[in-house]
């Protein structure tokens, strides 16, 4: 079994449009969690942590159900660069190993 | 300049080959990590290093090895290619002192295609 499963999309939402990516981990003793971003042929890039209390910045939203283990990611008001392969991360201790998801593909449409 | 460079950034071999792959970071960092990204695999661990002295296997580290050469250098050898090694390779680098913003930072990625 995966450490973490996302839905692969595609996604293709038209701009302005709000979206959200699901993941869910399967170590209820993961520790923290993160949503990167992908750029097509680019290397990932952190886009925010994930904490229990659920955390906003900007147009992004993440939340994190332990009870569930699951991690949700929100993007409202889509824009065209918005467009890119959104991968989950689980780490089971601090620092140490990190877990992806296969990411899930976002095209935002003008 | 990039923080974390890997060379090279395409490489085309042929089965049975010896390959390394080199990773050098400026950041500083201590933890130092490999991993390889498939379609549809997603980005899978291959080896890491908490620092000089200490390596570590990850999920799938058959047929691979490392080198810590220094605190900045990371390498990655593939002692006898074969195809299902073809893949993109990542190289990261983290700060044992910020654990908790779990934010690595990757190399461009080495595209590696093996004949």
């Amino acid at each position: 079994r995966k450490e973490v499963e996302q839905d692969p999309g595609p996604f293709n939402v038209p701009e302005g449009a709000t979206v959200a990516f699901n993941c869910t981990y399967s170590n209820s003793a993961s520790q923290s969690f993160f949503w990167y971003r992908q750029d097509c042929r680019k290397e990932p890039k952190l886009l925010m942590s994930v904490y229990s209390s659920g955390n906003e910045d900007g147009r992004f939203t993440a939340q994190l159900n332990r009870a569930s283990q699951y991690i949700s990611l929100l993007i409202r008001d889509s824009k065209l660069s918005d467009s890119a392969t959104y991968l989950c991360v689980v780490n089971l201790h601090y620092g140490n190993q990190f877990y992806f998801g296969t990411g899930t593909s976002l095209t935002v449409i003008p | 300049d990039a923080d974390v460079t890997q060379t090279p950034r395409n490489r085309i071999t042929k089965t049975g080959k010896r390959i390394m792959l080199e990773c050098s970071q400026t950041k500083g960092h201590d933890r130092m990590y490999w991993y390889r990204q498939d379609p549809g695999l997603g980005l899978r661990l291959i080896y890491y290093s908490f620092d000089v002295k200490d390596i570590n296997k990850g999920e799938i580290s058959d047929g691979y090895s490392v080198s810590r050469q220094a605190q900045a250098k990371f390498s990655l050898s593939l002692e006898s290619a074969i195809p299902n090694q073809t893949a993109l390779y990542f190289c990261a680098t983290s700060d044992s002192g910020q654990p908790r913003t779990g934010e690595l930072f990757f190399g461009e990625g080495s595209r590696l295609t093996v004949l």
